[in-house]
């Protein structure tokens, strides 16, 4: 079955460590997307990527990272500059940007 | 820059009644998509609403669009237990590719 597959589905990441999200889509969607969301809150848009080796910050990108070096590939890392990185993070994919949006089944990051 | 905003934060109703979620939206939004999140999951895609007067419906859910308004809105009729989720609305401006999220309705639907 087509979808989009996240891992790990729980992540703990130690002050000044890097850690990084995986996100594989099998959909053939050429736009990719990171959203960060916070209890309680909405989805803030991290960055987005709309083809291979190309992407563009969105509102929060201060402290991530992304790659896009294979069309079902769109891995973020998070670094030690993000201060408060605990969130459940989603990654999402559509056709082509501007259609519905697919999204994978997250990541709960916390901080030790 | 599209900001968008849905009211109300929360929505607490009894079983068989009806009720109407808002999503109103700042700036141009050429289209204007509703979603479902399950406590602890990720979102489910519901409808995707492409111009002035739309309306869709599937099931007890129905979201109507007035770009004139800059307002969405998804209506419930004869709420089930089942309908409790939290709904997300969302816009993106013309010409862009950056999906903008409302902070979303939690929906809890009492026996």
């Amino acid at each position: 079955d087509g979808g989009i597959t996240q891992s790990p589905k729980y992540l703990f990441r130690k002050e000044g460590q890097n850690v990084t999200l995986s996100c594989e889509q099998n959909l053939n969607h050429d736009a990719m997307y990171w959203y960060r969301q916070d209890p309680g809150q909405g989805l803030r848009l991290i960055y987005y990527s709309q083809i291979v080796n190309d992407f563009q910050k969105g509102d929060i990108a201060e402290g991530y990272s992304v790659s896009r070096e294979k069309k079902e590939s769109f891995p973020l890392t998070v670094t030690s500059a993000q201060k408060n990185p605990t969130a459940f993070y989603l990654c999402a994919s559509s056709i082509q940007g501007r259609e519905k949006l697919f999204f994978g089944s997250g990541t709960q990051l916390s901080v030790l | 820059e599209l900001k968008v905003e849905q009211n109300p934060l929360f929505l607490s109703m009894q079983e068989g009644k009806n009720y109407t979620i808002y999503c109103n939206y700042s700036t141009t939004s050429d289209r204007l998509y509703w979603y479902r999140q399950d406590p602890g999951k990720s979102l489910e895609s519901l409808f995707v609403l492409l111009s002035n007067g739309a309306v869709k419906q599937e099931g007890r859910l129905m979201a109507s669009l007035d770009t004139k308004a800059r307002l969405s809105t998804l209506h419930i009729t004869a709420a089930v237990h089942d309908l409790s989720a939290t709904y997300f609305c969302a816009g993106i401006p013309p010409g862009t590719y950056k999906y903008i999220f409302g902070t979303g309705t939690r929906l809890k639907v009492l026996a």
